[in-house]
C-alpha cells in the first residue's frame, strides 16, 4: 500500500532558527517527490521537486534531500521567518495512468518571534 | 508559472441547497483535474478525478450523486455539492495538470473554497 509518513506532526521554533522536517514513503512506482507549503486557508504551493536520481535541491532557504534507497526525504528550513508558519506536506507522484498523488499528513510549523 | 483559480473562495449556504464551485486553469489546458477535500488539521483527500469530455472517476466512499463533477472544457471543471448538509462543510481544493505533459508532471493547486453549510 502506498503511504507517506511525516514527522514531526507539529513543530514550534523561534524566528531565525533552523529546522528539519522528515518524510518516509513506500510509494511504488516512484516518479518524483515534492514538498509543498500550505498556508492556512490556502491551496498548497510547491517548494521543491526531487526525482529519483537527485539527492539534494535548494530553493532559497529551503533545502530538500532524498535517499531513494531508504525511501526518506527531508526538508530543511534555514533562518526561519514568521511567514514560514504553515503546514508542510510531502507528496509522492507515482507513475499511475491517472497521476494520483499520495499525500503525507503534513507537519504544522509555527515560528514564534 | 501555471495558475489555477477557484471560485468562490468561500461560500455559506443553507442546508438542503446546492452549491457550485468552479476550477479554472488560467494559462494552460488541462484534460485532467482533481478535486480534493480537506478537514481541519488533516491532509488533502482525493474525491474524484475529472476528465474533460467524459465522466469523472470517484474515489471509494464518495457519493457521485451528491458531488456532481462536470469538465466541459479544457480549462474548466465544476464541482456541485447537491443538497448540502452541515457535514459537507469543508475546504475544497482542485488541482490541474498541464495536458501537454506526462502524468508525473506537477499538479497545480487552486487556492481552495471554504464551504460552510448552516
Amino acid at each position: 500500500k502506498n503511504q507517506v509518513e511525516q514527522s514531526p506532526q507539529s513543530l514550534i521554533i523561534l524566528e531565525g532558527k533552523n529546522c528539519t522536517l522528515q518524510c518516509n514513503y513506500t510509494v511504488s512506482p516512484f516518479s518524483n517527490l515534492r514538498w509543498y507549503k500550505q498556508d492556512t486557508g490556502r491551496g498548497p504551493v510547491s517548494l521543491t521537486i526531487m526525482t529519483f536520481s537527485e539527492n539534494t535541491k535548494s530553493n532559497g532557504r529551503y533545502t530538500a534531500t532524498l535517499d531513494a534507497d531508504t525511501k526518506q526525504s527531508s526538508l530543511h528550513i534555514t533562518a526561519s521567518q514568521l511567514s514560514d508558519s504553515a503546514s508542510y506536506i510531502c507528496v509522492l507522484y507515482g507513475g499511475t495512468s491517472y497521476g494520483k498523488l499520495t499525500f503525507g499528513q503534513g507537519t504544522i510549523l509555527t515560528v514564534h518571534p | 508559472g501555471a495558475v489555477v483559480s477557484q471560485h468562490p473562495s468561500r461560500v455559506i449556504c443553507k442546508s438542503g441547497t446546492s452549491v457550485k464551485i468552479e476550477c479554472r486553469s488560467l494559462d494552460f489546458q488541462a484534460t485532467t483535474m482533481f478535486w480534493y477535500r480537506q478537514f481541519p488539521k488533516q491532509s488533502l483527500m482525493l474525491m474524484a478525478t475529472s476528465n474533460e469530455g467524459s465522466k469523472a472517476t470517484y474515489e471509494q466512499g464518495v457519493e457521485k450523486d451528491k458531488f456532481l463533477i462536470n469538465h466541459a472544457s479544457l480549462t474548466l471543471s465544476t464541482l456541485t455539492v447537491t443538497s448540502a448538509h452541515p457535514e459537507d462543510s469543508s475546504f475544497y481544493i482542485c488541482s490541474a495538470r498541464d495536458s501537454t505533459r506526462d502524468t508525473g508532471s506537477e499538479q497545480y493547486f487552486g487556492p481552495g473554497t471554504r464551504l460552510t453549510v448552516t
